[in-house]
């Protein structure tokens, strides 16, 4: 139990265009989900808190506007990277909380997506 | 700067020995959990500390966490080469409920 489904694992897409990342809880409802970006060889930075059915809640210095965070239904949240830039190009995870053992703080993680943009 | 730091950033041990892994974090939390990740690949769970518990076993691994200290530590007993992956501590803070990640130590078992 417990799967976290992240798609795509790999995009490649080309400067100035939009690139959409979704993650599902296969097995269990997720109330909260997280997305985390990281560089090669460092650690996962938290960019945004999704919470099912209301505004994601951005850390300091992420562009709100740039990630657009959507978190719809229990079992799926989307990142899209707008107008994407070579600078843009990363390793993004995702991961949920399972809403009914929420107080254990374990987080279920997805494969990760890797974004490179031309 | 961030809470929840690894040392050794680096850690390359020969199969058999055993791995110790530190993690040290600034403030009050509700647990401390380790991760493992792949080279290229997501997280997985490997073991969850309460912060009123000061020791826990699975299988190979041995948790411990000092709340005076602010310090938890990773021990992998008899490793193996399947265990090379970077290993990261994760926090999640009272009242904030987001788990915050460590820098990770990236650990070698040479076969």
């Amino acid at each position: 139990g417990a799967v976290v489904s992240q798609h795509p694992s790999r995009v490649i897409c080309k400067s100035g265009t939009s690139v959409k990342i979704e993650c599902r809880s296969l097995d269990f409802q997720a109330t909260t989900m997280f997305w985390y970006r990281q560089f090669p060889k460092q650690s996962l930075m938290l960019m945004a808190t999704s919470n099912e059915g209301s505004k994601a809640t951005y850390e300091q210095g992420v562009e709100k506007d740039k990630f657009l965070i959507n978190h719809a239904s229990l079992t799926l949240s989307t990142l899209t990277v707008t107008s994407a830039h070579p600078e843009d190009s990363s390793f993004y995870i995702c991961s949920a909380r399972d809403g009914s053992r929420a107080n254990t703080g374990e987080l279920f993680f997805g494969e990760g997506s890797r974004l490179t943009v031309l | 700067s961030q809470q929840g730091e690894e040392d050794p950033q680096a850690l390359s041990i020969q199969e058999g020995e055993n791995a110790t892994m530190n993690c040290s974090y600034k403030t009050s939390i509700n647990n401390l959990q380790w991760y493992r990740q792949n080279s290229g690949r997501g997280l997985v769970h490997l073991i969850l500390i309460r912060s009123n518990e000061r020791e826990k076993h699975s299988g190979r691994l041995r948790v411990t966490l000092d709340t005076s200290k602010k310090s938890s530590s990773l021990l992998i007993t008899a490793s193996r080469a399947a265990d090379t992956a970077s290993y990261f501590c994760a926090t999640v803070v009272t009242n904030a409920g987001k788990s915050t990640f460590g820098d990770g130590t990236t650990l070698t078992v040479k076969p």
